[in-house]
């Protein structure tokens, strides 16, 4: 696509909820990521992959999070049990290459996530 | 303690003026650094890339510069313009190029009066 696309944009849930949060990034992107970003704050940094092999996963906050990447396009971004605590806006970006020497990132406009 | 610090106060300049907005980190050895712009509830937009063998990057009306001694990065609008006005991130890869997670700071908002 000509974009990264996230959906759905805004996701409204109760405590308690398991959501799943779509990411799909530019056509022949090879890495993608996952952040969360709060209100007047950077992004903070969530799990990446390169094609459908997760290679960092260490942000992810606890064992209630998990992200997949089947067939290395298309991202699942799933939050199980979810607290108040996980209402955040969450984004996703792709980049090109896996190269470490081309890190230029393309984000998405976001999931905006609230916990009731 | 690793952290990225912008300035942390808002930016107001005239239209026209050098806008200079710092990054400035602590206990990391970044292969790169990146800035990124940002406008109310869309994502952060991709500006500029600086290797750590790099003193200074330009781009139109863009100038970035890295001082790895100082652990510091310096971006510069020059000519400023009401459109401009948006809030600026850095990012850094905090793991000297063996990593592709990036580490980002909170941010700067410039606003560009005309």
């Amino acid at each position: 696509g000509a974009g990264v696309s996230q959906s759905p944009r805004y996701k409204v849930t109760k405590r308690g909820q398991d959501v799943a949060l779509r990411c799909d990034p530019i056509s022949g992107h090879v890495s993608l990521y996952w952040y969360r970003q709060a209100l007047g704050q950077g992004p903070e940094f969530l799990t990446y992959f390169n094609y459908e092999a997760q290679q960092d996963k260490s942000g992810l906050p606890n064992d209630r999070f998990s992200a997949e990447r089947p067939e290395g396009s298309i991202s699942t971004l799933t939050i199980q049990r979810t607290e108040q605590r996980d209402s955040a806006m969450y984004r996703c970006a792709s980049s090109l290459e896996a190269s470490a020497t081309n890190e230029k990132l393309f984000f998405g406009s976001g999931t905006q996530l609230s916990v009731l | 303690s690793q952290k990225i610090e912008q300035n942390s106060e808002a930016l107001n300049i005239q239209e026209g003026k050098t806008a200079t907005l710092t990054c400035n980190y602590t206990n990391y050895s970044p292969a790169y650094l990146q800035w990124y712009r940002q406008d109310p509830g869309r994502g952060p937009v991709f500006l500029l890339l600086i290797r750590e063998n790099e003193k200074e990057k330009r781009k139109e009306r863009l100038k970035v510069t890295f001082d790895t001694t100082l652990k510091q990065s310096l971006f510069h609008i020059t000519a400023s313009q009401p459109a401009d006005s948006a809030t600026y991130l850095c990012a850094l890869d905090p793991n000297a190029g063996n990593n592709r997670k990036l580490i980002w700071g909170l941010g700067t908002s410039l606003a560009v009066n005309p």
